[in-house]
């Protein structure tokens, strides 16, 4: 299974702050078809994840453009520019390059 | 509009079988694939399975022979049924809908289970 490696655990910001989140993938998430299923999703307390960035990049619908996603092969990270207090929560980045699809351990974004 | 919700027993015994329905709306299973992913309490998430549009079904090999996963199209409703129940399979179980972009966009709020001795 493809093992993906997310950092940190826990991530202390300060509203209007930024904050950078890493995953990393024990191969490489580029398909055969050139394409790299990477996507990340933020879960509030109590709630189900919501989808934020899709193949790497790519802003879902309605999600802020303080939301920013980059990477390729094995190595990823998430940006989230002026945090809101609505952005504190935990975030996983998921693989469906390969199966089976894995999730990283999560990052707690949480106020300092 | 898109909407999942998942249906199922608050608390299974030890051993015994866990089933869940999954209801969709808006849109259709003969278009769109559903998933089955689980969270334990305070912990990750586990992605344990797949109905594909087409009626076939993908599962991860973590649940062995254990997971089984069908649709009723007719009413909208993919089911999970995973049997031999330990304390470790305690969690909140969510169906999603997977988009051809290969990532799941809207979700179910999730049911809650239980498995006690």
């Amino acid at each position: 299974d493809v093992v993906m490696t997310q950092t940190p655990v826990s991530l202390p910001v300060s509203l209007g702050g930024q904050a950078s989140i890493s995953c990393r993938s024990s191969q490489s998430l580029v398909h055969s078809n050139g394409n790299t299923y990477l996507h990340w999703y933020l879960q509030k307390p109590g709630q189900s994840p919501q989808l934020l960035i899709y193949r790497v990049s790519n802003r879902f619908s309605g999600v802020p453009d303080r939301f920013s996603g980059s990477g390729s092969g094995t190595d990823f990270t998430l940006k989230i520019s002026r945090v809101e207090p609505e952005d504190l929560g935990d975030y996983y980045c998921l693989q469906s390059t390969h199966f089976p699809y894995t999730f990283g351990a999560g990052t707690k974004l949480e106020l300092k | 509009q898109v909407q999942l919700k998942e249906t199922g027993p608050d608390l299974v015994q030890l051993t015994q079988t866990l089933s869940i329905t999954c209801t969709v709306s808006g849109f259709s299973l003969t278009t769109y694939n559903v998933h089955w992913v689980r969270q334990p309490p305070g912990k990750g998430l586990e992605w344990m399975g797949a109905m594909w549009n087409g009626g076939g079904t993908d599962y991860n090999s973590a649940f062995k022979s254990r997971l089984s996963i069908s649709r009723d199209t007719s009413k909208s409703q993919v089911f999970l049924k995973m049997n031999s129940l330990q304390t470790d399979d305690t969690a909140k179980y969510f169906c999603a809908r997977h988009h051809w972009g290969r990532y799941f966009d809207f979700w179910g709020p999730g049911t809650m289970v239980t498995v006690s001795s």
